[in-house]
Protein backbone atom coordinates (compact mmCIF):
# COMPACT_ATOMS: atom_id res chain seq x y z
CA UNK A 1 0.00 0.00 0.00
CA UNK A 2 1.58 3.68 -1.08
CA UNK A 3 0.73 7.15 1.26
CA UNK A 4 1.27 10.34 1.26
CA UNK A 5 1.67 12.84 3.75
CA UNK A 6 1.38 16.52 3.35
CA UNK A 7 2.75 17.77 6.77
CA UNK A 8 0.97 21.52 6.14
CA UNK A 9 -2.13 21.76 5.96
CA UNK A 10 -1.50 25.92 5.44
CA UNK A 11 1.62 27.77 4.66
CA UNK A 12 0.80 31.62 4.90
CA UNK A 13 3.97 33.67 3.34
CA UNK A 14 4.74 37.08 2.43
CA UNK A 15 5.41 37.93 -1.63
CA UNK A 16 8.90 37.23 -2.67
CA UNK A 17 9.24 35.29 -0.03
CA UNK A 18 10.53 31.36 -0.42
CA UNK A 19 8.30 28.42 0.63
CA UNK A 20 8.51 24.60 1.12
CA UNK A 21 5.96 22.72 0.93
CA UNK A 22 6.62 19.57 2.55
CA UNK A 23 5.76 16.20 1.10
CA UNK A 24 6.74 12.72 2.41
CA UNK A 25 5.25 9.42 0.88
CA UNK A 26 5.64 5.41 1.56
CA UNK A 27 5.42 2.89 -0.69
CA UNK A 28 6.50 -0.97 -0.84
CA UNK A 29 7.38 -0.15 -4.57
CA UNK A 30 9.24 1.92 -7.09
CA UNK A 31 7.26 5.36 -6.76
CA UNK A 32 6.30 7.84 -8.94
CA UNK A 33 5.93 10.90 -7.34
CA UNK A 34 3.61 14.19 -8.55
CA UNK A 35 2.58 17.63 -7.80
CA UNK A 36 -0.68 18.67 -8.54
CA UNK A 37 -2.06 22.34 -7.94
CA UNK A 38 -5.63 23.35 -7.74
CA UNK A 39 -6.64 26.97 -7.85
CA UNK A 40 -9.70 28.30 -6.50
CA UNK A 41 -12.64 27.07 -8.42
CA UNK A 42 -10.94 24.82 -10.60
CA UNK A 43 -9.70 21.66 -11.70
CA UNK A 44 -6.43 19.83 -10.90
CA UNK A 45 -3.09 20.75 -12.70
CA UNK A 46 -0.21 19.04 -13.12
CA UNK A 47 2.56 21.06 -11.75
CA UNK A 48 5.92 18.39 -11.76
CA UNK A 49 6.42 15.12 -11.77
CA UNK A 50 9.45 12.74 -11.16
CA UNK A 51 9.38 9.41 -12.80
CA UNK A 52 12.94 8.54 -13.45
CA UNK A 53 16.25 9.97 -13.76
CA UNK A 54 17.46 13.43 -12.09
CA UNK A 55 16.06 13.69 -9.03
CA UNK A 56 15.60 17.29 -8.62
CA UNK A 57 12.41 18.79 -11.32
CA UNK A 58 11.63 21.69 -12.76
CA UNK A 59 8.19 23.46 -13.68
CA UNK A 60 7.90 26.25 -16.28
CA UNK A 61 6.28 28.82 -13.56
CA UNK A 62 9.76 28.23 -10.86
CA UNK A 63 8.47 25.50 -8.70
CA UNK A 64 10.95 22.35 -8.10
CA UNK A 65 10.76 19.59 -6.79
CA UNK A 66 13.77 17.04 -5.20
CA UNK A 67 13.30 13.07 -5.02
CA UNK A 68 14.76 11.99 -2.26
CA UNK A 69 14.94 8.50 -1.46
CA UNK A 70 16.30 8.01 1.84
CA UNK A 71 13.76 10.60 3.13
CA UNK A 72 10.85 9.10 1.07
CA UNK A 73 10.52 12.90 0.44
CA UNK A 74 9.47 14.93 -2.52
CA UNK A 75 9.42 18.78 -0.87
CA UNK A 76 8.07 21.30 -3.65
CA UNK A 77 10.37 24.67 -3.42
CA UNK A 78 9.65 27.95 -4.90
CA UNK A 79 12.72 30.53 -3.99
CA UNK A 80 10.25 33.92 -4.30
CA UNK A 81 6.71 33.30 -4.36
CA UNK A 82 3.90 35.71 -6.18
CA UNK A 83 0.11 36.35 -5.40
CA UNK A 84 -1.37 34.40 -8.01
CA UNK A 85 0.83 30.96 -6.92
CA UNK A 86 -2.24 31.08 -3.83
CA UNK A 87 -3.81 27.58 -4.05
CA UNK A 88 -4.17 24.36 -3.13
CA UNK A 89 -0.81 21.81 -3.54
CA UNK A 90 -1.42 18.56 -3.72
CA UNK A 91 1.34 15.48 -3.41
CA UNK A 92 0.39 12.53 -5.10
CA UNK A 93 1.93 8.82 -5.70
CA UNK A 94 1.92 6.43 -8.27
CA UNK A 95 3.90 2.92 -8.11
CA UNK A 96 3.35 2.54 -12.01
CA UNK A 97 2.73 -0.68 -13.71
CA UNK A 98 0.03 -2.53 -12.06
CA UNK A 99 -0.17 -0.04 -9.03
CA UNK A 100 -1.04 2.62 -11.27
CA UNK A 101 -3.29 4.17 -9.05
CA UNK A 102 -3.17 7.92 -7.62
CA UNK A 103 -3.05 8.34 -3.83
CA UNK A 104 -3.13 11.71 -3.17
CA UNK A 105 -2.11 13.53 -0.05
CA UNK A 106 -4.49 16.17 2.03
CA UNK A 107 -3.36 18.50 0.83
CA UNK A 108 -1.42 22.18 1.30
CA UNK A 109 -2.99 25.88 1.23
CA UNK A 110 -0.55 28.09 0.13
CA UNK A 111 -1.76 32.02 0.95
CA UNK A 112 0.75 34.38 -0.60
CA UNK A 113 0.34 37.76 0.96
CA UNK A 114 0.99 41.13 0.11
CA UNK B 1 -1.23 15.49 -22.81
CA UNK B 2 -4.91 14.28 -22.99
CA UNK B 3 -7.67 16.54 -23.28
CA UNK B 4 -10.86 16.31 -21.01
CA UNK B 5 -14.33 17.93 -20.92
CA UNK B 6 -16.25 17.56 -18.17
CA UNK B 7 -19.81 18.51 -17.79
CA UNK B 8 -22.06 19.69 -16.35
CA UNK B 9 -19.26 22.47 -14.32
CA UNK B 10 -21.72 22.67 -11.45
CA UNK B 11 -25.46 21.60 -10.69
CA UNK B 12 -27.94 21.99 -7.73
CA UNK B 13 -29.45 19.13 -6.85
CA UNK B 14 -32.81 18.41 -5.06
CA UNK B 15 -32.18 15.08 -2.16
CA UNK B 16 -33.20 11.78 -3.59
CA UNK B 17 -32.53 12.78 -7.42
CA UNK B 18 -29.83 11.75 -9.90
CA UNK B 19 -27.11 13.57 -11.86
CA UNK B 20 -25.19 12.07 -14.72
CA UNK B 21 -21.39 13.48 -15.16
CA UNK B 22 -20.23 13.13 -18.60
CA UNK B 23 -15.66 12.99 -19.63
CA UNK B 24 -15.25 13.39 -22.86
CA UNK B 25 -11.25 13.12 -23.87
CA UNK B 26 -9.99 14.26 -27.17
CA UNK B 27 -7.75 10.62 -27.52
CA UNK B 28 -8.23 6.85 -26.93
CA UNK B 29 -7.27 5.56 -23.46
CA UNK B 30 -7.41 2.23 -21.74
CA UNK B 31 -8.37 3.38 -18.24
CA UNK B 32 -10.37 6.55 -17.35
CA UNK B 33 -10.58 7.23 -13.45
CA UNK B 34 -13.16 9.50 -11.41
CA UNK B 35 -12.77 10.90 -7.90
CA UNK B 36 -14.53 12.65 -5.44
CA UNK B 37 -13.02 15.60 -3.37
CA UNK B 38 -15.50 16.59 -0.41
CA UNK B 39 -15.20 20.08 0.96
CA UNK B 40 -12.29 21.21 2.17
CA UNK B 41 -10.27 17.48 1.37
CA UNK B 42 -8.32 15.41 -0.93
CA UNK B 43 -9.61 13.64 -3.85
CA UNK B 44 -10.93 9.61 -3.24
CA UNK B 45 -10.78 7.28 -6.03
CA UNK B 46 -14.00 6.41 -6.79
CA UNK B 47 -13.65 3.67 -9.39
CA UNK B 48 -11.78 2.66 -12.26
CA UNK B 49 -13.66 2.37 -15.50
CA UNK B 50 -11.81 0.10 -18.42
CA UNK B 51 -13.92 -0.05 -21.50
CA UNK B 52 -15.74 -3.31 -22.00
CA UNK B 53 -15.83 -4.14 -18.81
CA UNK B 54 -17.35 -3.37 -15.44
CA UNK B 55 -16.08 -0.70 -13.39
CA UNK B 56 -13.67 -1.52 -10.71
CA UNK B 57 -15.04 0.55 -7.32
CA UNK B 58 -12.46 1.92 -3.92
CA UNK B 59 -13.23 0.43 -0.47
CA UNK B 60 -16.62 2.02 0.19
CA UNK B 61 -18.06 3.21 -2.96
CA UNK B 62 -20.59 0.72 -4.84
CA UNK B 63 -21.92 0.22 -8.57
CA UNK B 64 -25.68 1.01 -7.17
CA UNK B 65 -24.69 4.59 -5.96
CA UNK B 66 -22.27 5.45 -8.54
CA UNK B 67 -23.28 3.87 -11.38
CA UNK B 68 -20.54 4.23 -14.37
CA UNK B 69 -20.61 3.44 -18.18
CA UNK B 70 -17.26 3.41 -20.49
CA UNK B 71 -18.93 2.91 -24.08
CA UNK B 72 -15.64 3.75 -25.68
CA UNK B 73 -11.94 4.34 -25.43
CA UNK B 74 -12.52 7.98 -25.37
CA UNK B 75 -16.22 8.40 -23.48
CA UNK B 76 -17.48 7.85 -19.57
CA UNK B 77 -20.08 8.61 -17.20
CA UNK B 78 -20.85 8.74 -13.57
CA UNK B 79 -24.24 8.91 -12.08
CA UNK B 80 -24.50 9.69 -8.34
CA UNK B 81 -27.85 8.46 -7.51
CA UNK B 82 -30.44 9.01 -4.82
CA UNK B 83 -28.40 11.90 -3.56
CA UNK B 84 -28.67 13.27 -0.34
CA UNK B 85 -26.55 16.11 1.37
CA UNK B 86 -23.48 14.37 1.62
CA UNK B 87 -23.06 13.82 -1.79
CA UNK B 88 -22.09 17.40 -1.95
CA UNK B 89 -18.42 17.37 -3.42
CA UNK B 90 -16.60 18.24 -6.53
CA UNK B 91 -16.50 14.94 -8.80
CA UNK B 92 -13.33 14.96 -11.43
CA UNK B 93 -12.60 12.51 -13.93
CA UNK B 94 -9.11 11.50 -14.63
CA UNK B 95 -7.03 9.51 -17.19
CA UNK B 96 -3.47 8.72 -17.49
CA UNK B 97 -1.22 10.15 -19.73
CA UNK B 98 1.29 7.16 -20.20
CA UNK B 99 4.09 7.30 -17.72
CA UNK B 100 5.82 10.48 -19.84
CA UNK B 101 2.83 12.96 -19.06
CA UNK B 102 1.24 11.68 -15.30
CA UNK B 103 -2.22 12.22 -14.88
CA UNK B 104 -4.64 14.44 -16.26
CA UNK B 105 -8.08 15.83 -14.73
CA UNK B 106 -10.81 17.30 -16.25
CA UNK B 107 -12.06 20.33 -14.73
CA UNK B 108 -14.54 18.78 -12.26
CA UNK B 109 -18.04 18.99 -11.31
CA UNK B 110 -19.10 21.21 -8.49
CA UNK B 111 -22.41 19.23 -6.76
CA UNK B 112 -24.52 20.84 -4.34
CA UNK B 113 -27.17 18.75 -3.09
CA UNK B 114 -30.33 20.67 -1.72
Amino acid sequence: AQSVTQLDSQVPVFEEAPVELRCNYSSSVSVYLFWYVQYPNQGLQLLLKYLSGSTLVESINGFEAEFNKSQTSFHLRKPSVHISDTAEYFCAVSGGGSNYKLTFGKGTLLTVNP
Amino acid sequence: SAVISQKPSRDICQRGTSLTIQCQVDSQVTMMFWYRQQPGQSLTLIATANQGSEATYESGFVIDKFPISRPNLTFSTLTVSNMSPEDSSIYLCSVEGGTAYGYTFGSGTRLTVV
